[in-house]
């Protein structure tokens, strides 16, 4: 089965510095990779996916670039500021076409 | 819309005593998620409905939860007896319901913190 892993765990950056947020996957057989940020107290929202069909994809200051080879996506947010600050989560669908499989996620800490 | 609506916000309860959680998804979504979240074991899904019927349960840790979807606007969650290790924030997420599910976004509530003593 689907196996995902995340990495940092804490990921501190100055304001305005970019932040980048790693995750490795195990089936290469998965397609979809969508990004979650969890601000204090809320639950999870998207923020941005990819699929495997492209190698990148950007939202104003947000990107995800995929490497299917390496089986390796990964978040970068350019000019980081305060209300970045959030645990961020990854995913990849697991072989049963409803479940995803969640990275354990990583608090990003924006410094003043 | 308002989102998913999730009640009680927080919980204490004393070990023992039942626990009954509650989710209104999104109108028009046809699948609903429960989560567990807890530092050591991040994200779990704990059961995963379609169209008002439970697909997988398989993530329910033991006996003491269970859930039901009555209708397609509401769902609980029930532990009975409740114990300190399911202390947890519990999430309900609700997403449309077609073929690709795991590619659709999960459109999660706000949780319920709960607090078995």
């Amino acid at each position: 089965g689907e196996n995902v892993e995340q990495h940092p765990s804490t990921l501190s950056v100055q304001e305005g510095d970019s932040a980048v947020i790693k995750c490795t996957y195990s089936d290469s057989a998965s397609n979809y990779f969508p990004w979650y940020k969890q601000e204090l107290g809320k639950g999870p929202q998207l923020i941005i996916d990819i699929r495997s069909n492209v190698g990148e994809k950007k939202d104003q200051r947000i990107a995800v670039t995929l490497n299917k080879t390496a089986k390796h996506f990964s978040l970068h947010i350019t000019e980081t500021q305060p209300e970045d600050s959030a645990v961020y989560f990854c995913a990849a669908p697991m072989d049963s076409n409803y479940q995803l499989i969640w990275g354990a996620g990583t608090k990003l800490i924006i410094k003043p | 819309d308002a989102g998913v609506i999730q009640s009680p916000r927080h919980e204490v309860t004393e070990m023992g005593q039942e626990v009954t959680l509650r989710c209104k998804p999104i109108s028009g979504h046809n699948s609903l998620f429960w989560y567990r979240q807890t530092m050591m074991r991040g994200l779990e899904l704990l059961i995963y409905f379609n169209n008002n019927v439970p697909i997988d349960d398989s993530g329910m840790p033991e006996d003491r939860f269970s859930a039901k979807m009555p209708n397609a606007s509401f769902s609980t969650l029930k532990i009975q007896p409740s114990e300190p290790r399911d202390s947890a924030v519990y999430f309900c997420a609700s997403s449309l319901g077609g073929q690709l599910l795991s590619q659709e976004t999960q459109y999660f509530g706000p949780g319920t913190r709960l607090l078995v003593l």
